[in-house]
């Protein structure tokens, strides 16, 4: 089956911009989790959606906002974009919520911001 | 926090020899999970093991958890080149449904 499915690969923004990324889940995966990985603070979670209600949520600040769709499609957006956005931005997959679920993660999403 | 920090950061070995990694953590957990990423790229699952659980096997892969030392480790024996990654613990809090990931351990596997 498909794996999970991130786009754009990679982008190019500058600062004050805002930019939207798309995960595609695992079918018949109905939570979607994204994280912001950067070579200084490692993976930082960011938030976690099942059945298109945000259930968890990292401490980003509120420019940091996702939504989940009824197809388990997953965005999530970032606005006022500042230089340390750039980072990898990794959307993974569970069958459910918890962390007895293992996570599928897709190839990520770099980003980055001049 | 409950973020595990994996120790060593930065390990290099021989193809062949056995690489130890161990992470810790700071709160109880239910479950305690290993992650490999190669460069840049997304992570990948292998292996999962329950707080009352003490060891589990997975091919070349053995993990321990100790839950009173809030530590596990993962060892990789019989290394190949292909191992060398980064690796990463996760862990969940008990109440908490997220997965909180460790800072990661670069592991380099030479030829």
């Amino acid at each position: 089956k498909a794996g999970v499915t991130q786009t754009p690969r990679y982008l190019i923004k500058t600062r004050g911009q805002q930019v939207t990324l798309s995960c595609s889940p695992i079918s018949g995966h109905r939570s979607v989790s994204w994280y912001q990985q950067t070579p200084g603070q490692g993976l930082q979670f960011l938030f976690e959606y099942f059945s298109e209600t945000q259930r968890n949520k990292g401490n980003f600040p509120g420019r940091f906002s996702g939504r989940q769709f009824s197809n388990s499609r997953s965005e999530m957006n970032v606005s006022t974009l500042e230089l340390g956005d750039s980072a990898l931005y990794l959307c993974a997959s569970s069958l459910a919520l918890g962390g007895a679920n293992v996570l599928t993660f897709g190839a990520g999403s770099r980003l980055t911001v001049l | 926090s409950q973020q595990g920090e994996e120790d060593p950061q930065a390990l290099s070995i021989q193809e062949g020899e056995n690489a130890t990694m161990n992470c810790s953590y700071k709160t109880s957990i239910n479950n305690l999970q290993w992650y490999r990423q190669n460069s840049g790229r997304g992570l990948v699952h292998l292996i999962l093991i329950r707080s009352n659980e003490r060891e589990k096997h997975s091919g070349r892969l053995r993990v321990t958890l100790d839950t009173s030392k809030k530590s596990s480790s993962l060892l990789i024996t019989a290394s190949r080149a292909a191992d060398t990654a980064s690796y990463f613990c996760a862990t969940d809090g008990r109440g908490s449904e997220k997965l909180v990931f460790g800072k990661g351990m670069k592991l380099t596997v030479n030829p």
